[in-house]
């Protein structure tokens, strides 16, 4: 089953302590990204990643890293986390459009919501 | 600034009425456009694209783009309970010096009263 999949699903954490939330798809998508939603205010892109060892910022990175060492993983790491990153995250990935890289239809994880106290 | 602009609702529509959301964009280079359904604690899920001028009917969804005028809607024909969710309206751009980024609205919550 084509499927992105998020771990964990649920986490309470304590500010400053490390974490990373996995994202692994199936689909052999050289788009992925992360988000993270917040009451009001949508879908607000934290990373994205074109391929494989190709990834930059979205519109809020503070405090977020993310590697992409291989095609179908793309992991999220919380180096200190703290209150405000306390959100609903979500993983996509994406196929491009022929040659001109447009995006296709974006396939979503199930959601990380993270507490972080 | 690109941005995509959706009124945030909730927007309340009898069932089996027609529920109509719309979207508006500011980059006139956008290419491709996408609806996505999310329901309360859920992950978006895509419930139409559409690339050209018109409309695009897909069982009781019909999208409609207006490039001219920037704007994209949908329609829901014969609204269901199962409706009642937040639509989010997603805008694409294909050029390259945008990386090719969806540029998404704040979404519109729908409530289908029974």
């Amino acid at each position: 089953e084509a499927q992105v999949t998020q771990n964990p699903r649920y986490l309470i954490t304590v500010t400053g302590k490390k974490l990373t939330v996995t994202c692994s798809q199936n689909m052999n998508h050289e788009y992925m990204s992360w988000y993270r939603q917040d009451p009001g205010l949508g879908l607000r892109q934290i990373y994205y990643s074109m391929n494989v060892e190709v990834t930059d910022k979205g519109d809020v990175p503070e405090g977020y890293k993310v590697s992409r060492k291989e095609k179908r993983n793309f992991p999220l790491i919380l180096e200190s986390p703290s209150p405000n990153q306390t959100s609903l995250y979500f993983c996509a990935s994406s196929f491009r459009l022929g040659s001109g890289g447009a995006l296709g239809t974006q396939y979503f994880g199930p959601g990380t919501r993270l507490t972080v106290l | 600034q690109k941005e995509v602009e959706q009124n945030s609702g909730p927007l309340s529509v009898p069932e089996g009425a027609i529920a109509s959301l719309n979207c508006t964009y500011s980059d006139r280079g956008s290419q491709s456009f996408f609806w996505y359904r999310q329901y309360s604690g859920k992950s978006p899920e895509l419930i139409m694209f559409i690339y050209s001028n018109g409309d695009k009917e897909d069982g009781r969804f019909t999208a409609q783009l207006n490039k001219a005028s920037q704007y994209v809607s949908l329609l829901i024909r014969d609204s269901q309970p199962s409706d009642s969710a937040t639509y989010l309206c997603a805008v694409n751009n294909d050029r390259k010096d945008s990386n090719y980024q969806l540029i998404w609205g704040a979404g519109t919550k729908l409530i289908i009263k029974p």
